[in-house]
């Protein structure tokens, strides 16, 4: 079945720092792939998407791409805030639309 | 454009008390998704809608757990009789449709966190 492995949390950084969250995935077919951020006390938020292979998802400052040959979605960001401090989930999408997530990795940023 | 709305956000109940959360999704969504989520763990699928038909009921433990989507836009989930390991966020998540380029994208509501003492 699919599946989705995280880094595991938390990841402490300090501001402007650069930030690698790894994400590796395992699929039949070719799935979407997602990443989602939750801050405190809400919902999930999408942060950006690739829906075939050597796509770039970009939002906010986060980049990932979708890299078959690796199984992999790495999420980046070249100079991290306070503000990012928060849970990533990175998903992916069967055949079916259900989204099977990962366990999430908290980031926790200081001033 | 309004996002996913969920009510109430906090519920806190006694074990064996019934429980049920309100879900409207994104408007013109077609598919409504209700998903479980333990403290630090990934949401799980608790069951998806295609309109107003369950298509994907797998993951609801249907002893306690039941859902029902009238007329293909609100939904509510029920549990009843509530067990203390029911203590979760329950979320609700809208799409446009099945999986298309670009349809499948999930948006999600805040959620309803649940209490059972």
């Amino acid at each position: 079945g699919n599946s989705v492995t995280q880094m595991e949390g938390p990841v402490t950084l300090s501001e402007e720092a650069f930030l690698t969250i790894n994400c590796t995935y395992t699929a039949t077919g070719y799935p979407s792939l997602f990443w989602y951020v939750q801050y405190p006390g809400e919902g999930l938020q999408l942060l950006l998407k690739a829906t075939k292979a050597d796509d770039k998802g970009s939002n906010k400052g986060f980049e990932a791409t979708y890299r078959k040959e690796t199984t992999s979605f790495h999420l980046e960001k070249g100079s991290v805030q306070v503000s990012d401090s928060a849970v990533y989930f990175c998903a992916l999408s069967g055949g079916y639309s259900t989204l099977t997530f990962g366990k999430g990795t908290m980031l926790l940023v200081s001033p | 454009e309004a996002g996913v709305v969920q009510s109430p956000r906090y519920k806190i109940i006694e074990k064996k008390q019934p429980v049920a959360f309100w879900c409207n999704p994104i408007s013109g969504h077609n598919t409504l998704y209700w998903y479980l989520q333990n403290l630090g763990q990934g949401p799980e699928l608790l069951i998806r809608y295609e309109n107003e038909e369950a298509v994907d009921d797998s993951q609801l433990p249907k002893d306690r757990f039941s859902a029902e989507r009238l007329k293909g836009v609100d939904s509510t989930l029920k549990i009843q009789p509530a067990e203390l390991g029911d203590s979760a966020v329950y979320l609700c998540a809208s799409s446009l449709g099945a999986p298309l380029a670009g349809e499948e994208t999930q948006y999600f509501g805040p959620g309803t966190r649940l209490l059972v003492l």
